[in-house]
């Protein structure tokens, strides 16, 4: 167990809803990363926040958005969901100006 | 933009055999370098890391080698075990854009 919990573990939903993904980071954590692993594809950086920050930002797409909140816990929105967006949705965690990321058990959302 | 290649992209070896398995990458300023081990529908998990100023790092029967003027660094498993079966992630920290890069892993099977 690395300390770094996710909600909800499953999700199923139609094209053109909106969901929105939760993570909660190790005790102590101040960034929260966020990864898309499409089946057997590798891992794919969608946005880092930092302590409530924005950080890094990499290849997500506009229809999704991300906050961190004063507690330190992030939620990740799709919207206008497409078939091509079902896969693992990761967060990770690390500490202030650490490198080691600590991984989510992940949420598995198919839209169907 | 940055990129790490992983290969092989699968390898499959007896119990007992050795597993090696080599990331190259470009940006001279990288100087964090994990590996993650995902079972099948689970998270990744950090194993071992390694940083520029070190050239080896060993734990029990994985250690990792960094060769930064040829510019890649290497997974190396010894006696090998059935419950080392899983896909294997390089990634190195790009000083650059901030963020850990994945390479596209490696699907290892230990044959008993």
């Amino acid at each position: 167990d690395s300390g770094v919990t996710q909600t909800p573990k499953h999700l199923i939903t139609a094209t053109g809803q909106r969901v929105t993904l939760r993570c909660s980071p190790r005790s102590g954590d101040l960034s929260v990363y966020w990864y898309q692993q499409s089946l057997d594809q590798g891992l794919q950086f969608l946005i880092q926040y930092y302590n409530g920050e924005e950080r890094a930002k990499g290849n997500i797409l506009e229809r999704f958005s991300a906050q961190q909140f004063p507690d330190l816990h992030s939620e990740l929105n799709l919207s206008s969901l497409e078939l091509g967006d079902s896969a693992l949705y990761f967060c990770a965690s690390s500490g202030a100006e650490s490198y080691e990321q600590y991984f989510g058990p992940g949420t598995r959302l198919t839209v169907t | 933009g940055e990129n790490v290649e992983q290969h092989p992209s699968t390898l499959s070896v007896q119990e007992g055999d050795s597993a090696v398995i080599k990331c190259t990458y470009s940006d001279s300023a990288s100087n964090y370098f994990p590996w993650y081990k995902q079972e099948l529908g689970k998270r990744p998990q950090l194993i071992i890391d390694i940083r520029s100023n070190v050239g080896e790092k060993k734990d029990q029967r994985i250690a990792v080698t960094l060769n930064k003027t040829a510019k890649h660094f290497s997974l190396h498993i010894t006696e090998t075990q059935p419950e080392d079966s899983a896909v294997y992630f390089c990634a190195l920290f790009s000083g650059g854009y901030n963020k850990l890069i994945f390479g596209a892993g490696t699907r290892l099977a230990v044959h008993p």
